[in-house]
């Protein structure tokens, strides 16, 4: 059974400081990993990534994979209150089944 | 640009009444889905479709159907809602049929079934 797992669960920090959100991943068919920033209401996309080793970089919002060990972790330094969210990871599967498969989210809150 | 737009943003039923979940979306997108979101559990897939007429089932698909009669709409149905469709439901939307484009979500409707 495919199954993307995310840590932690929930994470309070200050302002200013900087965070490490992970997602772990068992997926049959691997074709690309995304993040999404949720507040009160639609998922918003951040990152795709597909290739190891890759930075992707928006900001103050960092991401990158390893498809060897099957993670990827999204880094926020400076962190603002307008941080604040629960951060999705989904894995994307290719072949005679593709579907998106979702994590069940860091709930970040940064306090001022 | 209206993206993806979904109504009712909230709805309360009893339990064995029906409804429909209404999805639109503008950007001429071949893939549409329907999520539901509970806590603790993450977002899982219902139901998508790869083109209009064409559709399939998801993760949790029990209790709902859709129909893909033109591009831009998806509708989602409850034939007898039950309490364990107390959720919040998200209809997304995709550029294309693979996973290389990332989905559009709507705002949600927050349905509670008593």
């Amino acid at each position: 059974e495919d199954k993307v797992v995310q840590s932690p669960l929930s994470l309070v920090v200050h302002e200013g400081d900087t965070v490490t959100l992970n997602c772990s991943y068992e997926v049959t068919n691997f074709r690309s990993l995304l993040w999404y920033k949720q507040e009160k209401k639609a998922p918003t996309f951040l990152f795709m990534l597909t290739s190891s080793g890759i930075e992707k970089k928006s900001g103050r919002l960092s991401s990158i994979l390893d498809k060897k060990e099957l993670f990827s972790i999204l880094n926020i330094t400076a962190t603002q209150t307008g941080d604040s969210a629960v951060y999705l990871c989904a894995v994307g599967t290719q072949g005679g089944s593709e579907k998106l498969v979702f994590g069940k989210g860091t709930k970040l809150t940064v306090n001022p | 640009n209206a993206g993806v737009t979904q109504t009712p943003k909230f709805q309360v039923l009893k339990t064995g009444q029906s409804m429909t979940l209404q999805c639109a979306q503008d950007m001429n997108h071949e893939y549409m889905s329907w999520y539901r979101q509970d806590p603790g559990m993450g977002l899982r897939l219902i139901h998508y479709s790869v083109g209009a007429g064409i559709t399939d089932q998801g993760e949790v698909p029990n209790g709902y159907n859709v129909s893909r009669s033109t591009t831009e709409d998806f509708p989602l149905r409850l034939l007898s809602a039950a309490p364990s469709q107390t959720s919040v439901y998200f209809c997304a939307s995709r550029q294309g049929t693979s996973y290389n484009s990332p989905l559009h979500f709507g705002n949600g409707t927050r349905l509670t079934v008593t």
